[in-house]
């Protein structure tokens, strides 16, 4: 199957700090990226779909200034997120769809779990 | 607002069970996509339903898609201690394109 690579796979930051997760498509062109955001025991919320080349689309309740997205080429979407805070703490997790395979299947990476401390 | 709603929400039960997971909405979905996910790790696709009424097998798990495409169901046969894992259905909404996630169902299977 498609590989969708996530880096770093934890992060440890301090209050204040500003954190870059990476998304990376490895084996195939991803047009669209998604990222998720998921508390502990619960399922995945939809944070933002990012689209190569152009800005990103928010959920509603997600702060674009906190959280912000760029996706400058078509296997790479990065996700910052701004003076982190204690309340940031999450695992967070990218998806790709690769158009070229499916267009309905997204495969999604490994996550990323940021403790702000 | 769409919701996947997922029942039951915790099942532990013992190896040799079967166990059916549901994942019901009021919304139509253009496909229908099963997740399992272990702790510390990204959700792993498991199948894809796209038609209505569609059956799908993969070894013991059987997959369903409801005729309306609202709702869909997982079944395992003689569950195994390795299918412990947190399940999630995910329905790819006509209006916006977006994975819509359920609420998840998290399975222990004892030895």
């Amino acid at each position: 199957g498609a590989v969708v690579s996530q880096h770093p796979s934890w992060v440890i930051c301090k209050s204040g700090t500003s954190v870059k997760i990476e998304c990376r498509s490895l084996d195939f062109q991803a047009t669209t990226m998604f990222w998720y955001r998921q508390f502990p025991k619960q399922s995945l919320m939809l944070m933002a779909t990012s689209n190569e080349g152009s800005k990103a689309t928010y959920e509603q309740g997600v702060e674009k200034d906190k959280f912000l997205i760029n996706h400058a080429s078509l296997t790479l979407s990065t996700l910052t997120v701004t003076s982190a805070h204690p309340e940031d703490s999450s695992f967070y997790i990218c998806s790709a769809r690769d158009l070229k395979r499916s267009n309905t299947e997204a495969f999604f990476g490994q996550g990323t779990r940021l403790t702000v401390v | 607002t769409q919701l996947l709603e997922q029942s039951p929400q915790f099942l532990s039960i013992q190896e040799g069970e079967n166990l059916t997971v549901y994942c019901n909405s009021s919304s139509v979905f253009s496909s229908l996509q099963w997740y399992r996910q272990e702790p510390g790790e990204g959700p792993v696709l498991l199948v894809t339903v796209v038609t209505g009424g569609e059956v799908k097998k993969l070894k013991r798990l059987t997959f369903q898609f409801g005729d309306a495409r609202k709702d869909s169901s997982l079944h395992i046969t003689a569950a195994q201690p390795g299918d412990t894992g947190l399940y999630l259905c995910a329905g790819r909404s006509y209006n916006t394109d977006k994975l819509i996630f359920g609420t998840g169902t998290r399975l222990q299977v004892f030895p």
